[in-house]
Parts: C-alpha cells; sequence; structure tokens
C-alpha cells in the first residue's frame, strides 16, 4: 500500500519561501507509471493542482504559479519537494502531495494534507 | 470561479440514488477521457472514486458509477448511504496549458 506524508513549517511570514516535502513509502518513484503531484485547497475552498514531477526530474507547473514554484525530487531518499516563493495570504492553504498515473492523469494515493499558514 | 462546473450542491434520501454534473468544454472533459471524481470527508484528503470516466479503483463500491455526454461527465451514487455525504470533486485532463482542472465540488447531503 503505496502511502505519503507531507511535511514542513506549518506557518510562513509573507514575501518568504513556502517548502514542503512529500516522503513517499510501499512503492517507489522512480517509477515509469507514475507522475507526483502537489495540490492545494485554500480553507473552504476548491483543489487546485500545482504542478507534478516525473522520476527523471520532467516538470509540469500550473501556469498560473509557474514564476513562483519549483518542484523537485530526490529518488535515493523516495521524497519530492514543493518550493513556492514570495508567498502572500492567499498562498494559505492545506498543500496534498499525491501520486499520479502517467497518461491518465487522475490522483490515486493521497497524503493526508498539512495547513501552511502565511501570516506575520 | 472554477473551469469545471459543478453543483454547489445536492442531496438525496437513504437508498435513493443521486447525480452529480461537471461542465467543462471540448478542450477537457468533451475531448478525452481522463474524467476522475473525488470523495472528501470534513479534515480528510480526497478519495479517487471513478478514474478514466467510469473505472472504478479496487476497493471502491459498485453504487458508485460515471459516465459522459459531451462536455459533461456524471456521477452517480445509487443506494444513497449515511457514509456517502461529503464533498465530491471532479477532475479532467486539459489540452491548454493549465494540464489538470477540478470542478469547484458538490456538497451531498444525506437527509
Amino acid at each position: 500500500q503505496v502511502q505519503l506524508q507531507e511535511s514542513g513549517p506549518g506557518l510562513v511570514k509573507p514575501s518568504q519561501t513556502l517548502s514542503l516535502t512529500c516522503a513517499v513509502s510501499g512503492g517507489f518513484i522512480h517509477n515509469d507509471d507514475y507522475y507526483w503531484s502537489w495540490i492545494r485547497q485554500p480553507p473552504g475552498k476548491d483543489l487546485e493542482w500545482i504542478g507534478y514531477i516525473f522520476y527523471s526530474g520532467a516538470t509540469h507547473y500550473n501556469p498560473s504559479l509557474q514564476s513562483r514554484i519549483t518542484i523537485s525530487v530526490d529518488t535515493s531518499k523516495n521524497h519530492f519537494s514543493l518550493k513556492l516563493n514570495s508567498v502572500t495570504a492567499a498562498d494559505t492553504a492545506v498543500y496534498y502531495c499525491a501520486r499520479t498515473r502517467s497518461g491518465a492523469h487522475y490522483f490515486d494515493y493521497w497524503g493526508q494534507g498539512t495547513l501552511v499558514t502565511v501570516s506575520s | 470561479q472554477s473551469a469545471l462546473t459543478q453543483p454547489a450542491s445536492v442531496s438525496g434520501s437513504p437508498g435513493q440514488s443521486i447525480t452529480i454534473s461537471c461542465t467543462g468544454t471540448s478542450s477537457d472533459v468533451g475531448g478525452y477521457n481522463y474524467v476522475s471524481w473525488y470523495q472528501q470527508h470534513p479534515g480528510k484528503a480526497p478519495k479517487l472514486m471513478i478514474y478514466g470516466v467510469r473505472n472504478r479503483p479496487s476497493g471502491v463500491s459498485n453504487r458508485f458509477s460515471g459516465s459522459k455526454s459531451g462536455n459533461t461527465a456524471s456521477l452517480t451514487i445509487s443506494g444513497l448511504q449515511a457514509e456517502d455525504e461529503a464533498d465530491y470533486y471532479c477532475s479532467s485532463y486539459t489540452s491548454t496549458s493549465t494540464h489538470v482542472l477540478f470542478g469547484g465540488g458538490t456538497k451531498l447531503t444525506v437527509l
């Protein structure tokens, strides 16, 4: 059973960088069948896809966030990471990591989510 | 405003059937069979219920079914149970640079 677990600071100051890591267990990130995604959900609002990464390091980002985000992968540690810079209160959200079926574009395993609040 | 349009809420009594719609365009829902549906209980992560328009992952009840007609996909839940009360989100691949879209979510109330 694949499990994903997000970790990182729960509070980030405005204009700083949000950094999260997703640890994958029960399966390997180095897998041709899957991408690894970040998705967020502001309190009481809709889900928003942030971007994904393939084990090779190839990425695809949501254009609305592309200028501020970096997703990276470390196959030796079986985890992937998100950095979102120049954050504002609008970036306050629950951040999820999820496994994404390559070529089929669905998210079959999700982490439990971590709330990141942007506030001074 | 979300890219995929869902009704804000639907309701039904135990044992009844309900359908949740998800309307997009020919660039997403109508153009590809990459529609998926997710169930989210309060404070929990979303759970995949349907993928590829109509396929159920292992372990998901056959009371859940998916379909598509034109630019609108639908999730039908038959034999409603109290545990089905949750928010439901659709998602679709899109040929635009956004790549992945979600609907605005539908709150299902079991009366």
